[in-house]
């Protein structure tokens, strides 16, 4: 069974950094892209950016670029998501997803994010 | 970057009626678009990919359809579980951009 599971809730000062974890497994981690996704309180779902574990290339939104950075450790099948300078507007529930894949002989197609991680309550408060 | 836009944002209806939610993509997509699920709580669950395929354990009163720009999410029989709020999300190019959301109630 493929599954993600994300490091818990953290509650943090503005100013501050945060790294989340990915943790993956039931696949070969470094075949699949993962990807990030942010839900800020009653909002919809905002696709931050993804990376491809084996080489660590990684693509941001233009919403997120320069503000998260997205790595990956393929030896311990984990992704991260690192959040510096932390504000308010910071504060949302963070998910991680794997990008699946169908293969057609040599052509393959990233369809969905079709397995999520928990996901991961960041709360930043003074 | 492609953007998708949703509607209705919310919807309103009675266990047994036909449900149905739009999508347009700022551009083609083929058949490049993911539908999603989510409940109060609970993380995202893909329901359709490439615009019409039902996912493995998708109860089949839900279908998608379309192609090109408008997109289109069918419940046809709504059921109390069904209570959720909607995403289509186009997986053409990254970005993969999510439509902004359709809650549905009874």
């Amino acid at each position: 069974e493929v599954q993600l599971v994300q490091s818990g809730a953290e509650m943090k000062e503005p100013g501050e950094s945060l790294k989340i974890s990915c943790a993956t497994s039931g696949y070969t981690f470094d075949t699949h892209w993962i990807g990030w996704v942010r839900q800020m309180p009653g909002k919809g779902l905002e696709w931050m950016g993804i990376i491809w574990p084996d080489d660590s290339d990684a693509r941001y939104s233009p919403s997120f670029q320069g503000q998260v950075t997205i790595s990956a450790d393929k030896y311990i099948s984990t992704a991260y998501l690192q959040l510096n300078n932390l504000k308010a507007s910071d504060t949302a529930i963070y998910y991680c997803a794997r990008l699946g894949k169908l293969c057609r002989g040599s052509n393959c197609y990233n369809y969905a994010m079709d397995v999520w991680g928990q996901g991961t309550t960041v709360t930043v408060s003074s | 970057d492609i953007q998708v836009t949703q509607s209705p944002s919310s919807v309103t209806a009675s266990v047994g009626d036909r449900v149905t939610i739009t999508c347009r993509a700022s551009q083609p997509i083929s058949n490049s678009l993911a539908w999603y699920q989510q409940k109060p709580g609970e993380a995202p669950k893909v329901l359709v990919s490439f615009a019409s395929t039902l996912q493995s354990g998708v109860p089949p009163r839900f279908g998608g359809s379309g192609s090109g720009t408008d997109f289109t999410l069918t419940i046809s029989s709504l059921q109390p579980e069904d209570v959720a709020t909607y995403y289509c999300q186009q997986t053409n190019n990254f970005p993969w951009a999510f439509g902004q959301g359709t809650k549905v109630e009874i």
